[in-house]
């Protein structure tokens, strides 16, 4: 059975630092195509980053220059490093895989963690 | 890249078939034939329901149907139970920096 659990979020201020971790079982992360996907308040589904198995990152242009998505092959761990955090940037994060050509579709989706950008 | 466009809600009576559109560009929807469907619950992860525009996965009720014409793709519920009262998302693989853009969503409310 696969499961992806996030953890790390919380409430940060304005300008601060965050990391998530989406730890999986049931899968291997370097095999495969990784994403993180928010979901802001009473908000629609906003994709945020991918990681392909190859190492390639790509990133939305509302995110890009400050978050950095990695993985940590011996942990089985999926990372979402934030920095200069905006109020905008608030929401449930969720990490799941992405299959088929380009992983243009997510199967596998944790749980989520919330991060709340205030001061 | 803005977000694909779909009807804010969508109702029907049990029973009934209801169909939720997505409507996108040449550089997304109408591109690709890689549209996804998602079904989120409240409080819940989404989860998926259809992919590349009209496969099902596994263990996904054969009453979920998509389609796709020109930049517009649909999802399609049939015999609506009441348990299909949940926000969809569609998806589409985009040719920008965007890679991946997501629909607006649409609540569907069983009458």
């Amino acid at each position: 059975e696969v499961q992806l659990v996030e953890t790390g979020g919380g409430l940060i201020q304005p300008g601060g630092s965050l990391r998530l971790s989406c730890a999986a079982s049931g899968l291997t992360v370097s095999s495969n195509f990784m994403t993180w996907v928010r979901q802001a308040p009473g908000k629609g589904l906003e994709w945020v980053s991918v990681l392909y198995n190859t190492g390639s990152t790509y990133y939305a242009d509302s995110v890009k220059g400050r978050f950095t998505i990695s993985r940590d092959n011996s942990k089985n761990t999926l990372f979402l490093q934030m920095s200069s955090l905006r109020d905008e940037d608030s929401a449930v994060y969720y990490c799941a895989r992405a299959l088929g050509v380009g992983g243009n579709y997510f199967d596998y989706w944790g749980q989520g963690s919330l991060v709340t950008v205030s001061s | 890249q803005s977000a694909l466009t779909q009807p804010a809600s969508v109702s029907g009576s049990p029973g009934q078939s209801i169909t939720i559109s997505c409507t996108g560009t040449s550089s997304d929807v109408g591109g690709y034939d890689y549209v996804s469907w998602y079904q989120q619950y409240p409080g819940k992860a989404p989860k998926l329901l259809i992919y590349d525009v009209t496969n099902r996965p596994s263990g996904v009720s054969s009453r979920f149907s998509g389609s796709k014409s020109g930049n517009t793709a649909s999802l399609t519920i049939s015999g609506l139970q009441a348990e299909d009262e949940a926000d969809y998302y569609c998806s589409s693989y985009a040719s920008s920096s965007a890679l991946y853009v997501f629909g607006t969503g649409t609540r569907v409310t069983v009458l």
